[in-house]
């Protein structure tokens, strides 16, 4: 399978732990972007990275997250002193660089962080 | 107000029927639109672009009024695997800064047989 992948797919963790979610996107995109999706809700933009550069992060992206993509090609997205309020699906996506608005954006299955 | 709106149905159809949906965004600068099918519990996928002299792929539609905003799905001979949630997304970046997706919250279609 040559497309994105997410690891882990489920991820349950107590109130104050800190998680690390991974995203391998298809190996010729430099573009990578991390979204959220809460239940009953679209995708929320969290952050994005052109090769290992963080270009844009939204303020939707406390202090106790953070995301790298060190060696742009795979990215991490930790979560520091997880709350409740963090549980969601943590998506993410990739795509080429070309001179298009229509880029098409490519998601992953997802990681699914419950937070008890 | 939310950047992009769609009714969020749940829209019961039957087999064979017609289906539009529709979605409004209010950035006006955006720069490129799309519509996403995401079946339950699993990854968003493009369905389609949309271009703003319209555009159709097989059964579906797509319409854009850039005057309005306003953004359009025209499901036309449902099948049963049209069963999914519809989610209207907007490009509010630009390709060089990065392809920003702004997404509704998605119409949710069941078509029964």
């Amino acid at each position: 399978d040559t497309g994105v992948s997410q690891d882990p797919r489920h991820k349950i963790t107590k109130r104050g732990q800190n998680v690390t979610f991974r995203c391998d996107p298809i190996s010729e995109h430099n573009r990578l972007y991390w979204y959220r999706q809460t239940l009953g809700q679209g995708p929320e933009f969290l952050t994005y990275f052109q090769n290992e550069a963080q270009l844009e992060k939204s303020r939707l992206l406390s202090d106790r997250f953070s995301a790298e993509r060190p060696k742009g090609s795979f990215s991490t997205l930790e979560i520091q002193r997880t709350e409740q309020g963090d549980s969601a699906m943590y998506l993410c996506a990739s795509s080429l660089t070309r001179a298009s608005s229509y880029n098409e954006q490519f998601f992953g299955p997802g990681t699914r962080l419950t937070v008890l | 107000r939310k950047e992009v709106e769609q009714d969020p149905g749940p829209f019961n159809v039957p087999e064979g029927a017609t289906v539009a949906f529709n979605c409004t965004y209010s950035n006006s600068a955006s720069q490129s639109f799309f519509w996403y099918r995401q079946d339950c519990r699993k990854e968003p996928k493009l369905l389609m672009s949309v271009y703003s002299s319209g555009n159709e792929d097989g059964r579906f539609t797509a319409q854009l009024n850039r005057a309005s905003q306003y953004i359009s799905l025209l499901i036309r001979d449902s099948k049963l695997s049209d069963s999914a949630t519809y989610l209207c997304v907007v490009n509010i970046g630009k390709w060089e800064y990065g392809n920003k997706l702004v997404f509704g919250a998605g119409t949710i279609l069941r078509v029964k047989s």
